[in-house]
């Protein structure tokens, strides 16, 4: 079945610091990505989403690429804020399934001032 | 606004019990979700459905039902709940249509003792 793969779990940085959390999946055809950001006692937001290969999802500063070659959709930022702390999910959904969706394990950002 | 509201915010449930998970959307979405949320795990697709009376099993739907008696209200039912049912579980709404990206609740914490 499909799958996504977050590599990272937690990630520590300063403020200012480059930030990158590794997204691969495993899907047939062309599945849309999605990055989504959780809050704590908050629910998951989208904070963008890509449905072909080379198309770059962007939002608040972070940006990722689809690519359909290496199968990834990884997260970066170039400076990142202590309000940036969150965790991360990157998520698919298969062509035909609407708005259902496969979750990755999440990454959990802290960030230092 | 859209909004996808949950009800309870927190549940605490004795071994054996019943319990119902309530799930509220005004955005006249077609689709609605059913995720549990774990450490290590991500979020996992419990339940979701297309519509009113429609329900369908997603990846972990042993120990839970599900009810849609409304396009407005979805349910998650734990009939004789255990302690490995204490979760955070979300409730999300989506459009019907392909690469849609699904708006969630604020989620319910349940602790089963």
């Amino acid at each position: 079945g499909d799958s996504v793969t977050q590599t990272e779990g937690q990630v520590a940085l300063s403020e200012e610091d480059f930030l990158t959390i590794h997204c691969n999946y495993s899907a047939s055809g062309y599945p849309t990505l999605f990055w989504y950001v959780q809050y704590p006692g908050e629910g998951p937001q989208l904070l963008f989403r890509a449905s072909r290969d080379k198309e770059k999802g962007s939002s608040r500063g972070f940006e990722a690429t689809y690519d359909k070659g290496t199968t990834s959709f990884h997260l970066r930022k170039a400076s990142v804020q202590e309000s940036d702390s969150a965790v991360y999910y990157c998520a698919l959904s298969q062509q035909g399934t609407g708005s259902k969706l496969s979750f990755g394990k999440g990454a959990k950002l802290t960030v230092s001032p | 606004e859209a909004a996808v509201t949950q009800s309870p915010r927190n549940k605490v449930a004795v071994t054996g019990g019943k319990v119902t998970l309530s799930c509220n959307q005004t955005n006249n979405h077609n689709n609605m979700y059913w995720y549990r949320q774990d450490t290590g795990h991500g979020l996992r697709l419990i339940h979701y459905s297309y519509g009113a009376g429609s329900t369908e099993k997603g990846d972990i739907p042993d120990g839970y039902k599900a009810s849609r008696p409304s396009q407005e209200n979805f349910s998650l039912i734990l009939e004789l709940a255990t302690p490995s049912q204490t979760s955070v579980y979300f409730c999300a709404s989506g459009p019907g249509g392909n690469n849609q990206a699904p708006l969630f609740g604020e989620g319910t914490r349940l602790s089963v003792l």
